[in-house]
């Protein structure tokens, strides 16, 4: 059965830490594995990787895949408050199979 | 334009109410989708419309109707819904793996 687990579940850091968080998979016809971050209302598109070793970045957040070892992790440099969040990992085969998510909490 | 739009952002309706969510992107992707989303849970597929055509649907109860007037639009039809359909219904669309997600509407059913 195709799976997605990510860890931590939650998590909580003081403003400026730099936090990684972990995607591992287990999924059959793999195309892409994306991120996601979600506040009170939608997720919202972070990165899709499709390469192994490329690492994408955006400003202070950044990520990379490992199709040998099926696993991504997601970095946030400098946390802010407004960091804080449920970011998700979902990875695309013919639908989007998705991890739990973990809570991240930034104290001031 | 590079975002999916839905109307309402609320919604609560009596377990006799008809009602329809809508979705529309132009963004030209071919592949839009509804979600149901429970709190403290991941987005859980509903329906997929490829080039307008449904091609995934999860086992939805048919109190839910989708329908994809054209490449742009996607509507849910409500009806007969129950309690426990109380949730943030989502809309996304995507080319080339990369899915976009809509605001989703919120929905409360009494």
């Amino acid at each position: 059965e195709d799976k997605v687990v990510q860890s931590p579940l939650s998590l909580v850091v003081h403003e400026g830490d730099t936090v990684t968080l972990n995607c591992s998979y287990e999924v059959t016809n793999f195309r892409s594995l994306l991120w996601y971050k979600q506040e009170k209302k939608a997720p919202t598109f972070l990165f899709m990787l499709t390469s192994s070793g490329i690492e994408k970045k955006s400003g202070r957040l950044s990520s990379i895949l490992d199709k040998k070892e099926l696993f991504s992790i997601l970095n946030i440099t400098a946390t802010q408050t407004g960091d804080s969040a449920v970011y998700l990992c979902a990875v695309l085969n013919y639908q989007l199979i998705w991890g739990a998510g973990t809570k991240l909490i930034i104290k001031p | 334009d590079t975002e999916v739009t839905q109307t309402p952002k609320h919604l609560v309706m009596g377990m006799t109410n008809k009602k329809s969510l809508k979705c529309e992107q132009h963004m030209g992707h071919r592949a839009m989708y509804w979600y149901k989303q429970k709190a403290k849970k991941p987005p859980e597929l509903m329906f997929v419309y490829s080039y307008e055509k449904l091609s995934i649907n999860e086992s939805v109860p048919s109190r839910f109707s989708p329908e994809c007037p054209n490449s742009s639009l996607l509507n849910l039809h409500l009806h007969a819904l129950q309690p426990e359909d109380s949730a943030l219904y989502l809309c996304a669309s995507s080319q080339d793996g990369k899915t976009v997600f809509g605001p989703g509407t919120r929905l409360t059913v009494l």
